[in-house]
């Protein structure tokens, strides 16, 4: 049975720091990990989608890198922003028919002024 | 593209009463969609999975009696909590996937 797992479960930084997500799952067979932004009581913005076959993505400020092997996935915040408080989610495509995500706990993140 | 909508965005009803949950893809046809629910600080569960002119698959734990899934469009899921209780107060959240699952923007239910 696929888990994911994300740590840390919350995480606070001064602006401008740069930081980094983790999630890790327990099976390599996926279709594709994505991580997703969730503001309170809003629902899910997708921020990076990788493939199984790749081993990166980046959107601005914004990398997550992927290694299958060992069941890894980062995501690198770089010059962090009060505006980038929420939780982020990364979730995992099960590599079945069913297509189904599996999500991990989330990560709560404040970025301080 | 790809935009999924849910109505309503919350909703407060009584216990014992039923309440319908639209989940609709505005600029694209799914044959499948997703119903997840989601409990204050925690991450989202799968309920049920959502296919087009067929019964809809219940992820173990769920109560099809309860959570009532009809995906009788390839646009449009609805979910029906039946005879509502306190302990189904909660975010609930759709997806409609195109490979990707893109999601819509959640509906609180409040049960009193």
């Amino acid at each position: 049975k696929q888990e994911v797992t994300q740590i840390p479960a919350a995480l606070s930084v001064p602006e401008g720091e740069n930081l980094v997500l983790n999630c890790s799952f327990t099976d390599s067979a996926i279709y594709n990990l994505q991580w997703f932004r969730q503001d309170p009581g809003k629902g899910l913005t997708s921020l990076l989608l990788i493939q199984s076959s790749q081993r990166e993505q980046t959107s601005g400020r914004l990398n997550a890198s992927l290694d299958k092997s060992s069941g890894r996935s980062t995501l690198y915040i770089a010059a962090s922003q009060p505006g980038d408080s929420a939780t982020y989610l990364c979730a995992v495509t099960l590599r079945d028919s069913s297509y189904k995500l599996i999500f991990g706990s989330g990560t709560r993140l404040l970025v301080r002024p | 593209g790809a935009v999924v909508s849910q109505h309503p965005s919350r909703v407060i009803c009584k216990s014992g009463t039923s309440v319908k949950i639209e989940c609709r893809s505005l600029d694209f046809q799914a044959t499948t969609m997703f119903w997840y629910r989601q409990f204050p600080k925690k991450s989202l569960m799968l309920m049920a999975t959502s296919n087009e002119g067929s019964k809809a698959t219940y992820e173990q734990g769920v109560e099809k009696d309860k959570f009532l899934i009809n995906h009788a469009s390839l646009t449009l899921s609805t979910l029906t909590v039946t005879s509502a209780h306190p302990e189904d107060s909660s975010f609930y959240i759709c997806s409609a996937s195109l490979e990707e699952q893109f999601f819509g923007p959640g509906t609180r239910l409040t049960v009193l």
